[in-house]
């Protein structure tokens, strides 16, 4: 069974521009979250999508807006980047309520 | 003070030691606790999933979780070259919910 993909692995973007980033989860999951991991702050809890609906919004500002598509697959944009949003954005998929498995994540280097 | 609390090491110890790892948390209403192993450059991959109180073994792993404390250990067995990474605790409030709380993680190296 093919595990979370993410997709860029890679990314560099300006100061200003904005960014999509794209999570396809274990076949048959239909609940995605997504983090951010930095050095400082750890991993922090973004949003969690399940049957297209956002169910928990964690505390970062509203630049950060993700959405669920019917086949599960979701995807998270940051608008208007800053430096601090330089990051390793995860996704992690579940069985409802079961244990949740992390994809490689997609690292963002602002400039 | 941050809901969950791990000491971030670095732990160093020889091969074939005895591995123990700590979380403290501050919510008595998380339920579900789990550990993750993250190596470098590499997302977290789930070791341990629990339930509540008490404790849980798989293979070279157990984990123990003591509520009343509001305490989790992860303890690794002949520790091997291979288990050098971070270690992350995390845990949620309930069933119908994703959302994970993460400890800072514990740097382990285990040197040959």
């Amino acid at each position: 069974k093919a595990g979370v993909t993410q997709t860029p692995r890679y990314l560099i973007k300006t100061r200003g521009q904005q960014v999509t980033l794209s999570c396809s989860p274990i076949s048959g999951h239909r609940s995605v979250s997504w983090y951010q991991q930095t050095p400082g702050q750890g991993l922090q809890f973004l949003f969690e999508y399940f049957s297209e609906t956002q169910r928990n919004k964690g505390n970062f500002p509203g630049r950060f807006s993700g959405r669920q598509f019917s086949n599960s697959r979701s995807e998270m944009n940051v608008s208007t980047l800053e430096l601090g949003d330089s990051a390793l954005y995860l996704c992690a998929s579940s069985i409802q309520g079961h244990e949740q498995y992390f994809g490689p994540g997609t690292r963002l280097t602002v400039t | 003070q941050k809901e969950v609390e791990q000491d971030p090491g670095p732990l160093s110890v020889p091969e074939g030691a005895i591995v123990s790892l700590n979380c403290t948390y501050s919510n008595s209403a998380f339920q579900y606790f789990m550990w993750y192993r993250q190596y470098s450059r590499k997302g977290p991959e789930l070791l341990m999933y629990t339930y509540s109180s008490g404790n849980k073994e798989d293979g070279r792993f157990t984990a123990q979780v003591d509520k009343s404390s509001k305490y989790i250990s992860l303890f690794i067995r002949d520790s091997q070259p291979s288990d050098s990474a971070t270690y992350l605790c995390a845990m949620k409030l309930s069933y119908n919910t994703d959302k994970l709380i993460f400890g800072t993680g514990t740097r382990l190296q285990v040197f040959p």
